[in-house]
């Protein structure tokens, strides 16, 4: 059964580095997905893509966080520079077309920043 | 704008017994709902999912109806066990995204 592959699993960063995630969606998926969650709440939307286009980064921290998507397959997500409250599970997701169809999620990143 | 409202946890149950989770939601026109479920260190899992009023969803001796009159898409499981103890999460799709619920805790002890 085809899978959201997420990477690293795990990342522990220093506050003000750098730190960068990647998502593999599920295959002839458009819309792909950056989720934070953080601990005992629900995932939030960072921002969407349709193909290679964002459609929302409504709730993106556009100071520190940028997402990419260059060619519409894998993303990228990276944090520069961290802050401690980042710390928190970036999850990936993908659909076949659009937030009514079932999103299908990768196993996710756990951040911690010290 | 668009909202989810879970039942606190946790929920502590014997395994076989009966679990309601209740969830409740706001919105404008006609979301279609979800449940996902996450298991300690993993991502969510689609458990089930209804697209119109009255619709049933089911899975794995899980279900849910969309009730639109009261607004609620409630999750309920005639038999618990001790596998399924994870985090329930009631989800709704607005406009153009999802927008989850906190969360329920369930416990399952033997």
């Amino acid at each position: 059964e085809a899978e959201v592959a997420q990477s690293p699993r795990y990342k522990i960063t220093e506050k003000s580095q750098a730190v960068a995630f990647w998502c593999d969606p599920i295959s002839g998926h458009a819309t792909l997905y950056w989720y934070r969650q953080i601990l005992g709440q629900g995932p939030e939307l960072l921002v969407q893509f349709q193909d290679e286009s964002v459609v929302d980064d409504s709730q993106l921290p556009k100071d520190r966080f940028s997402a990419e998507r260059l060619k519409g397959v894998d993303s990228t997500l990276k944090i520069q520079p961290a802050e401690l409250g980042d710390s928190a599970m970036y999850l990936c997701a993908s659909s076949s077309s659009g937030p009514k169809n079932e999103q299908y999620f990768g196993p996710g990143t756990r951040l911690t920043v010290t | 704008g668009d909202s989810v409202t879970q039942m606190e946890g946790p929920v502590t149950l014997s395994e076989e017994a009966f679990l309601t989770i209740n969830c409740t939601y706001t919105a404008t026109g006609y979301p279609s709902l979800f449940w996902y479920v996450q298991y300690p260190g993993e991502g969510l899992q689609l458990l089930l999912k209804a697209t119109k009023a009255d619709d049933k969803g089911s899975n794995k001796g899980f279900e849910a109806t969309y009730r639109k009159e009261t607004t609620s898409f409630h999750l309920e499981k005639g038999s618990v066990q001790v596998s399924d103890s994870a985090v329930y999460f009631c989800a709704l799709s607005g406009a153009y995204k999802l927008i989850f619920g906190t969360g329920t805790r369930l416990q399952v002890f033997p």
